[in-house]
């Protein structure tokens, strides 16, 4: 699977937007867009995923770059609930594997 | 988490002793994976099932075995525990090969000392 690169951390505001970046540079033309998130002490939650088109989901939005060399998780308004490791994962077409990189830690404060 | 569950939530046990850890799932999905979560190394592909009796490795299976006889569960086995296999194991599920999420089950915390 292409490689990703997200920043380490980022912080947040509760009842902010929040941008988590990816840059997946290496992305080849089959290559699907994951996001999953782990809360403290739990397993990793599937967030959305896309391949070409920004998607909306009930917990986030997904833009994707029109070359698919980045994207961007958005997060509408984040709550305290929020406060997470984000991972974005690039996917192929005939891959059956997650392959987690390090991910972003999200802090939200109150 | 609905529909996919493991046990033992946690376990210790001796170096050279044989643990079998139990995913459990509901949504009769086909494919079933084992991962493990070390602080430093991420998430890591331990193996993974495409169907029953049907499995391969992932990327660090040296050590571990597995099998899945029947559709909803799939067995991670460590034959003899070593210090190294502490870590949190956890497993998930998928419906289809490509466009969907995965759904991972509350891990198993496992101890070998």
């Amino acid at each position: 699977d292409a490689k990703t690169t997200q920043p380490n951390s980022m912080e947040s505001n509760e009842e902010e937007p929040v941008h988590l970046p990816c840059n997946h540079s290496t992305i080849s033309g089959t290559d699907y867009i994951h996001w999953y998130r782990q809360l403290p002490s739990q397993g990793p939650e599937y967030v959305i995923h896309g391949l070409t088109s920004n998607v909306n989901n009930r917990m986030a939005s997904l833009a994707i770059a029109e070359d698919r060399k980045s994207s961007t998780l958005i997060l509408h308004r984040a709550t305290l609930r929020d406060a997470a490791v984000y991972y974005c994962i690039l996917r192929d077409g005939a891959g059956n594997m997650l392959t987690f990189g390090g991910g972003t830690r999200l802090m939200v404060k109150p | 988490d609905a529909g996919i569950t493991q046990s033992p939530r946690h376990k210790v046990t001796e170096t050279g002793t044989p643990v079998t850890l139990r995913c459990h799932q509901t949504e009769n999905h086909r494919y079933m994976y084992w991962y493990r979560q070390d602080p430093g190394h991420g998430l890591r592909l331990i193996h993974y099932s495409y169907g029953v009796k049907d499995t391969d490795k992932g990327e660090v299976s040296d050590g571990y075995s597995v099998s899945r006889s029947k559709t909803e569960d799939f067995l991670l086995t460590l034959e003899s525990a070593t210090s190294s296999q502490t870590s949190v194991y956890f497993c998930a599920i998928s419906e289809y090969l490509q466009g969907n999420g995965y759904t991972f089950g509350s891990g198993t915390r496992l101890t070998v000392v």
